[in-house]
């Protein structure tokens, strides 16, 4: 399977602790981007690497979220001290290219919930 | 942040109707739009990805047109069948991030 695939698929975790989920692009694609959705609304841009360049960071990103794309290949996206309303699905996607010009392939996501 | 509204938010039609979705963005800062599909359990998937003001793409059925000078674009399904069933997100590229409009869900009845 070449398709994006992140992991876990699901993850239920307490109040204050911290979460790691993991993004697998597509092999030949040097853009990646992680984007949260919550119910009734669109994907919502968190951040961008180009290769392993974090290029772009959302402004409405709080401080607990990092992100990492050691040697370019697969991201890592971690959230610390979790809150309740970071209970979301992630999504992560790679495009081919160096710019918004390409379509985006999307991995199937990971849901959090936050108790 | 960028202001983008699609409408209608949702939209139940009749399998074989054509049906047609807007997506309203700033025309300023435009680089690109692309739409996608987002069936239930499944990942978006990418249907177009347009740049220039008059542009028209076609895959199938589907179709879409887009005016960059009054910021909108309208995406076209001719004689829906039940697998177009779906959430439509468009999502307007200003150069360093994508803002995805929160959708229009279309509901196609047998």
């Amino acid at each position: 399977d070449t398709g994006v695939s992140q992991d876990p698929r699901h993850k239920i975790t307490k109040r204050g602790q911290n979460v790691t989920f993991r993004c697998d692009p597509i092999s030949e694609h040097n853009r990646l981007y992680w984007y949260r959705q919550t119910l009734g609304q669109g994907p919502e841009f968190l951040t961008y690497f180009q290769n392993e360049a974090q290029l772009e960071k959302s402004r409405l990103l709080s401080d607990r979220f990092s992100a990492e794309r050691p040697k370019g290949s697969f991201s890592t996206l971690e959230i610390q001290r979790t809150e309740q309303g970071d209970s979301a699905m992630y999504l992560c996607a790679s495009s081919l290219g160096l710019a918004g010009y390409y379509e985006q392939y999307f991995g199937p996501g990971t849901r959090l919930t936050v108790t | 942040i960028l202001n983008v509204e699609q409408s209608p938010q949702s939209l139940h039609v009749q399998e074989g109707d054509s049906t047609n979705f807007t997506c309203s963005f700033p025309s300023s800062n435009f680089y690109a739009l692309h739409w996608y599909r987002w069936e239930t359990a499944k990942s978006p998937e990418a249907l177009f990805v347009m740049t220039l003001n008059g542009d028209e793409k076609k895959k199938g059925r589907i179709s879409a047109t887009l005016n960059t000078k009054e910021g909108y674009s309208y995406l076209y399904i001719k004689g829906s069948q039940p697998e177009d069933s779906a959430t439509y997100l468009c999502a307007p590229y200003t150069g360093n991030q994508f803002y995805f409009g929160t959708g229009t869900s279309l509901t196609v009845i047998p």
